[in-house]
This record gives structure tokens, C-alpha cells and sequence, in this order.
């Protein structure tokens, strides 16, 4: 059975670091990975879609790689603001369809 | 944004009364599916369409039910509402299975007392 685990489960850094968010997976025969953002009391948003084949996918500040064989993923945000702060989750899409990880909650102080 | 409506966006109801979530979209997109999501256990999928009439089971699907007799209509019915089904529930859909986003409703969230 899939799992997915996003470590850590909260973070906070001061505005303008950058940073590397987390998913690691445990089943290697997956189709893609999203990574999506989410802010309170809200739906979901995709930010980077990671199909089978790819190593990597670029949006603006965002850079998501994916890893199959050690079974795991990290988002890249570069030059972190105040306004990226939301919970960000991976999920692995497979014969199982979409399998969710818990998040990461960040936090960009001013 | 994708067209995707949820309703009710928030309901309260009484345990052992049935209840049923729409989601509809605008997108003519195959795939659609409902999740709930609860601390601690991010998002489980409850059940998924690919098609008019073509539903399957999910992660979670006990006490729950399906149907989509239009493309752009799928149901979710909670036959009995219990406590244990209070949460946040999302639709989605996708172009198709594997090689497309996944796009999001707001969520309904609902509470059984």
C-alpha cells in the first residue's frame, strides 16, 4: 500500500530565505506527483504536476524534482514571502489513484 | 480557476439522517472524485467517476454511495450519517487519469451531531 509522508509538519523562516519542503513515498510505480497549496478553509490549489518520466518541474519561484528510485520529492521555494505562507501537500498519483500526504504548514514572517 | 461548484458549502445534520453533496463542474473533465480530509489524515478518497454511470470505490467508501448521471454532476450520499463522517469534504476532477491536475472545489464542510 502507498504511503506518503511530508516531513516537517510545520516550519517557519523569516521572509526572503529560502527553502526545501519534503515528500517521500514508499511505492516507486507512480504515474506522477503534484504538489499543491492550500490556505485556510480553502480547496486546493495544483502548483507543479511531476509526471513519471520527469526529473523536474519549474513555476516561477517553485521548482518541485522527483526522485522514483530512493522514493522521494522536495518544492523548491526560492526567495520565500510573506504571502507563500499556507500548508503545502504532495500527492502520488498510481493505480490507487491520488495518495495524499499530510502537509507542511509554513509560515513567512515579515 | 477551474469550474467547480460544491453545495452546500456548510451543513449540519443529525445522526442517522441521509445526506447528499453536489459537485458540479464546467470543464468537461472525465475523472472526477470526492475526498475528505481530517487532521491527522490529510485527504482519503471516498470515491471516484470516470465516466457517466462508471463509479469505484476509494480508500474510505463505507457508509457512502455514488452517482453521476451527467458528466458534469456527481453526487455523494451519506446514507446514515454518523459522528465519525464529520469533516471537510473536497471534489475534484481531472482531464484523465494520469498525465493531467488535479483541480479542487472549496469544500464542503460538514458537521453530524
Amino acid at each position: 500500500k502507498q504511503e506518503v509522508t511530508q516531513i516537517p509538519a510545520a516550519l517557519s523562516v523569516p521572509e526572503g530565505e529560502n527553502l526545501v519542503l519534503n515528500c517521500s513515498f514508499t511505492d516507486s510505480a507512480i504515474y506522477n506527483l503534484q504538489w499543491f497549496r492550500q490556505d485556510p478553509g480553502k480547496g486546493l490549489t495544483s502548483l507543479l504536476l511531476i509526471q513519471s518520466s520527469q526529473r523536474e518541474q519549474t513555476s516561477g519561484r517553485l521548482n518541485a524534482s522527483l526522485d522514483k528510485s530512493s522514493g522521494r520529492s522536495t518544492l523548491y521555494i526560492a526567495a520565500s514571502q510573506p504571502g507563500d505562507s499556507a500548508t503545502y501537500l504532495c500527492a502520488v498519483g498510481g493505480t490507487y489513484k491520488y495518495i495524499f500526504g499530510t502537509g507542511t504548514r509554513l509560515k513567512v514572517l515579515a | 480557476d477551474a469550474g467547480i461548484t460544491q453545495s452546500p458549502r456548510h451543513k449540519v445534520t443529525e445522526t442517522g439522517t441521509p445526506v447528499t453533496l453536489r459537485c458540479h463542474q464546467t470543464e468537461n473533465h472525465r475523472y472526477m472524485y470526492w475526498y475528505r480530509q481530517d487532521p491527522g489524515h490529510g485527504l482519503r478518497l471516498i470515491h471516484y467517476s470516470y465516466g457517466v454511470k462508471d463509479t469505484d470505490k476509494g480508500e474510505v467508501s463505507d457508509g457512502y454511495s455514488v452517482s453521476r448521471s451527467k458528466t458534469e454532476d456527481f453526487l455523494l450520499t451519506l446514507e446514515s450519517a454518523t459522528s465519525s463522517q464529520t469533516s471537510v469534504y473536497f471534489c475534484a476532477i481531472s482531464r484523465d487519469e494520469t498525465n493531467e491536475k488535479l483541480f479542487f472545489g472549496s469544500g464542503t464542510q460538514l458537521s453530524v451531531l
